[in-house]
């Protein structure tokens, strides 16, 4: 179990540029979610991936906002013309669906990826 | 409006001593929660969970107590090390619902002093 790997570690961009993000969930995980965390708040739900399927979306994720996960295993997270209220940490998270019975799985979160948006 | 709430920013303990950090919640539907530690430029590492048909679970020096009635959850660490000095967040799911969206609250930074 080498855990939740997301790249780059740090990203600096200029406002209307785009950049991308990746995140390796841990292997057998079928489940995969985006966070994004700013200062002094906790993480916020962007969106979540079974397998392959995106099946929600915060409306924090505006239409500049995009994530695909093509194989069921890793996943991209893209922000397109970026701004500067795009600065966050952006984290990513993977789990097992639970068992029959089971309230919830437990997410296991990666380290993140800084963006700062001059 | 905030769901999960962490109401004190910050806690600061003497090594060996009771670290209890607190936790409320307003959503009756969340019924799974779990505590995280997160250190600077880390992502959050999972402690501890509690199910809502359970009031109280232990794992070594961690133990979750879950009031259902008061809406409230507290994390308690005996005894504290400086180790534990991190960010700690308390997080919510509706299993019934949407039990793949945690919700968090602001976080509790705890400083452990040798």
């Amino acid at each position: 179990d080498t855990g939740v790997s997301q790249d780059p570690r740090h990203k600096i961009t200029k406002r209307g540029q785009n950049v991308t993000f990746r995140c390796d969930p841990i292997s057998e995980h079928n489940r995969l979610y985006w966070y994004r965390q700013t200062l002094g708040q906790g993480p916020e739900f962007l969106t979540y991936f079974q397998n392959e399927a995106q099946l929600e979306k915060s409306r924090l994720l505006s239409d500049r906002f995009s994530a695909e996960r093509p194989k069921g295993s890793f996943s991209t997270l893209e922000i397109q013309r970026t701004e500067q209220g795009d600065s966050a940490m952006y984290l990513c998270a993977s789990s097992l669906s639970p068992t029959s019975g089971a309230f919830t799985d437990t997410q296991y979160f990666g380290p993140g990826t800084r963006l700062t948006v001059l | 409006d905030q769901q999960v709430k962490q109401n004190s920013p910050s806690l600061s303990v003497q090594e060996g001593r009771i670290s209890i950090l607190n936790c409320d919640y307003t959503n009756s539907m969340f019924d799974y929660f779990l505590w995280y530690k997160k250190y600077p430029a880390e992502g959050p590492t999972f402690l501890i969970s509690i199910s809502s048909i359970k009031d109280k679970n232990e794992d070594g020096r961690f133990t979750v107590f879950l009031n259902k009635s008061a809406k409230h959850l507290s994390l308690h660490i005996v005894p504290s090390q400086p180790g534990d000095s991190a960010v700690y967040f308390c997080a919510a799911s509706d299993s019934g619902g949407s039990n793949y969206k945690l919700t968090f609250g602001k976080g509790t930074l705890l400083t452990v002093n040798p």
